[in-house]
């Protein structure tokens, strides 16, 4: 199993629908998590930090579940300009240093 | 304006050739690393520095060296030894003295081509 696993997508959807995905991840004993954007050849770029009790930052909601081992990344009336790849991020564990990535999900919305 | 600044944007290199590509921050942040990433992949880790002189193996090594002579510096040479390099790399740093929940910041990358 991998440590880090998401659904790549491609997730297609229309312009001002709600779009949800999940990253799962295979050691409990985590604590660090992030989704982050990327666009296409570019660098990625923290979207945001996920935190235990879950938050939220405009349209975006993140939440952790760590019975299950997962967290999500929700997005409301999406926007054109969401278009992207998104990639989860976890600690690994014993490190303070090394994030495990995940290979992305990719977001397409359609006008 | 801080930030981390790679070099070159672009890099074609010929086989049996070593390259080296340059990563530099203004972050004064004490983690350095590079990244792998091939098309439709995730970021794989080829090395990472906590502090100056001092640097760790990733998933991905074989082929690459890389040095940590100062902490804004962190270059990463490809050497002949890697029989496929053709990626885009990405250099990131991260600041390690405020917990674990802290982000990491990546520069613009560089995409090497092997021609």
């Amino acid at each position: 199993r991998k440590e880090v696993e998401q659904d790549p997508g491609p997730f297609n959807v229309p312009e001002g629908a709600t779009v949800a995905f999940n990253c799962t991840y295979s050691n409990s004993a985590s604590q660090s998590f992030f989704w982050y954007r990327q666009d296409c050849r570019k660098e990625p770029k923290l979207l945001m930090s996920v935190y235990s009790s879950g938050n939220e930052d405009g349209r975006f909601t993140a939440q952790l579940n760590r019975a299950s081992q997962y967290i999500s990344l929700l997005i409301r009336d999406s926007k054109l300009s969401d278009s992207a790849t998104y990639l989860c991020v976890v600690n690994r564990v014993g490190s303070n240093y090394q994030l495990i990535w995940g290979a992305g999900t990719k977001l397409i919305i359609k006008p | 304006d801080g930030g981390i600044t790679q070099s070159p944007k672009y890099l074609f290199r010929k086989e049996g050739q070593n390259v080296t590509l340059s990563c530099e921050q203004n972050l004064n942040h004490d983690a350095m690393y590079w990244y792998r990433q091939d098309p439709g992949q995730g970021l794989r880790l080829i090395y990472y520095s906590q502090i100056v002189n001092d640097f760790q193996k990733g998933d991905i090594a074989e082929g690459y060296s890389v040095s940590r002579e100062k902490k804004e510096s962190f270059p990463l040479t490809v050497t002949s030894a890697q029989k496929n390099p053709t990626a885009f790399y990405l250099c990131a740093s991260r600041s390690t003295r405020q917990g674990v929940n802290t982000e990491a910041f990546f520069g613009q990358g560089t995409r090497l081509t092997v021609v």
